[in-house]
């Protein structure tokens, strides 16, 4: 069974840090996803990546194939950011993603 | 942006009642899902449905679920006899491409209380 370890589990800082958020997976994969959940609840897509790199505004995943871990990074931090942030992944063959718990961050202004 | 649409946003029923959560889709995507996430616990895969069928589901999705896709835009969750622990958030996702291959997208989620 594939799990999915995240960490830290909960992570507080101060507006205009950097931060990494960390993911483990146990098996192989066909991709990663990072995604936001908001404090209301809705879910949304930041990254789906299956090697090196992908940079999106302040925000910025990695992903290491071999070493099975993936990064999210978050430059500039602003209040803004505060969520939950989730790592997901796929299997190749099958639909559904295995989730891990969530990292919540908190950015202090 | 085209997005996800749910309905309703949230629903409380009595135990043993059923329900019915209603999704929209992205217009182009072939590829629906349905997740739940009980309070404070992550977020779960139950059922993946392309080309007018199930194509995966989980341990969870067992006889007292079912999914639909009644016309050409509507995706519905149906759970029957409901019990307390069915109390969840459901979120709907699509993608225009198999899980690992295309984006996905999420609505905002049906939250459930059954009392």
């Amino acid at each position: 069974k594939n799990e999915v370890e995240q960490s830290p589990q909960n992570l507080t800082a101060q507006e205009g840090e950097f931060i990494t958020i960390n993911c483990s997976y146990s098996v192989g994969i066909s991709a990663l996803h990072w995604l936001q959940q908001h404090p209301g609840g809705g879910i949304v897509s930041l990254f789906m990546l299956s090697s090196g790199k992908k940079k999106h505004g302040r925000l910025i995943a990695t992903i290491n194939i071999q070493e099975k871990h993936s990064s999210l990074h978050i430059t500039a931090s602003h209040p803004r950011d505060s969520a939950v942030y989730i790592c997901a992944v796929s299997r190749g063959g099958a639909d559904g993603l295995t989730f891990g718990k969530g990292t919540h961050l908190i950015i202090q202004p | 942006e085209p997005e996800v649409t749910q309905t309703p946003s949230h629903q409380v029923t009595q135990m043993g009642q059923e329900v019915i959560l209603r999704c929209v889709p992205i217009s182009n995507h072939l590829y629906f899902y349905w997740y739940r996430q009980i309070l404070g616990q992550k977020v779960e895969f139950l059922v993946s449905f392309y080309n007018n069928e199930i194509s995966e589901k989980s341990e969870i999705f067992d006889d007292q679920f079912s999914v639909e896709r009644p016309d050409g835009s509507n995706f519905t969750l149906k759970i029957r006899s409901t019990k307390l622990e069915d109390s969840a958030m459901y979120f709907c996702a699509s993608s225009a491409d198999r899980v690992g291959t295309g984006e996905l997208f999420f609505g905002e989620g049906s939250r459930l209380t059954v009392l």
